[in-house]
C-alpha cells in the first residue's frame, strides 16, 4: 500500500533532549516535506527536499534540523526540543517539487515537550 | 508562508444540505488544492484545480476558482455525517513550489 509512515504516533519528552522524528515512504517520491499544525495557526512548513541531498528551510525552520540521505527517508531532527515546538507534526510526499501534484501525509507525531 | 484563507471557519449542517466552503489568496497562482483532514489524522488529498482552470468535479466536490478574485469555493453536495471533518485550501505560488495552507474550514454534518 502507497504510505507516508510516520514514527512515532506520540512522544512526550522534556527539554534539552534530542530527538529524531522518522518519515518514510514507499512512492518514489522526490519531494518531501514536514509541517507543524498549532491550533489557529494551521499547517506551517518546516523544512523540505525536492530530492535527495537537497534540503531547504520552509517558513518555521528554527529549532529544527533534517537531511535526505536516500530518496524514501526524510527525518526531523529537534536538538534541543522546548516547549514551543510541541505541536502535532506532518511529513508529505509528492511526486513533484513543483507543487504539481497532490501532498500525500502521514498521519501525524504528536509531540509534546514539557 | 500562509497565504489560502478558508471562510467560514465553522460550519454546522444537516445531512443532505449542501456545504460550502471558500478560500481567499493574496498572490498569483499556479494552482489550488484542497485537503480534508478528519480530527486529529493526516490531510488528504481532494482536488486541484490549476490557474487557467474555472471548473472543477469530483463525485460530490465542485471547485470553483476565480483567478481575479483571487478565490475559491468547494462545494459539497448531499452532505453526510462522514464530511465531518477540517477542510483546507491551500495554494502554489508561481514564484514558488511550497503549498501554502489557509487555516481551515471546520465542517459538522449532522444526522
Amino acid at each position: 500500500e502507497a504510505q507516508v509512515t510516520q514514527n512515532p504516533r506520540y512522544l512526550i519528552t522534556v527539554t534539552g533532549k534530542k530527538l529524531t522524528v522518522t518519515c518514510s515512504q514507499n512512492m518514489n517520491h522526490e519531494y518531501m516535506s514536514w509541517y507543524r499544525q498549532d491550533p489557529g495557526l494551521g499547517l506551517r512548513q518546516i523544512y523540505y527536499s525536492m530530492n535527495v541531498e537537497v534540503t531547504d528551510k520552509g517558513d518555521v525552520p528554527e529549532g529544527y534540523k533534517v537531511s535526505r540521505k536516500e530518496k524514501r527517508n526524510f527525518p526531523l531532527i529537534l536538538e534541543s526540543p522546548s516547549p514551543n515546538q510541541t505541536s502535532l507534526y506532518f511529513c508529505a510526499s509528492s511526486p513533484g517539487g513543483t507543487g504539481d501534484s497532490p501532498l500525500h501525509f502521514g498521519n501525524g507525531t504528536r509531540l509534546t515537550v514539557t | 508562508s500562509q497565504q489560502g484563507e478558508e471562510d467560514p471557519q465553522a460550519l454546522s449542517i444537516q445531512e443532505g444540505e449542501n456545504a460550502t466552503m471558500n478560500c481567499s489568496y493574496k498572490t498569483s497562482i499556479n494552482n489550488l488544492q484542497w485537503y480534508r483532514q478528519n480530527s486529529g489524522r493526516g490531510l488528504v488529498h481532494l482536488i486541484l484545480i490549476r490557474s487557467n482552470e474555472r471548473e472543477k468535479h469530483s463525485g460530490r466536490l465542485r471547485v470553483t476558482l476565480d483567478t481575479s478574485k483571487k478565490s475559491s469555493s468547494l462545494l459539497i453536495t448531499a452532505s453526510r455525517a462522514a464530511d465531518t471533518a477540517s477542510y483546507f485550501c491551500a495554494t502554489v505560488p508561481n514564484s514558488g513550489y511550497a503549498l501554502n495552507f489557509g487555516k481551515g474550514t471546520s465542517l459538522l454534518v449532522t444526522p
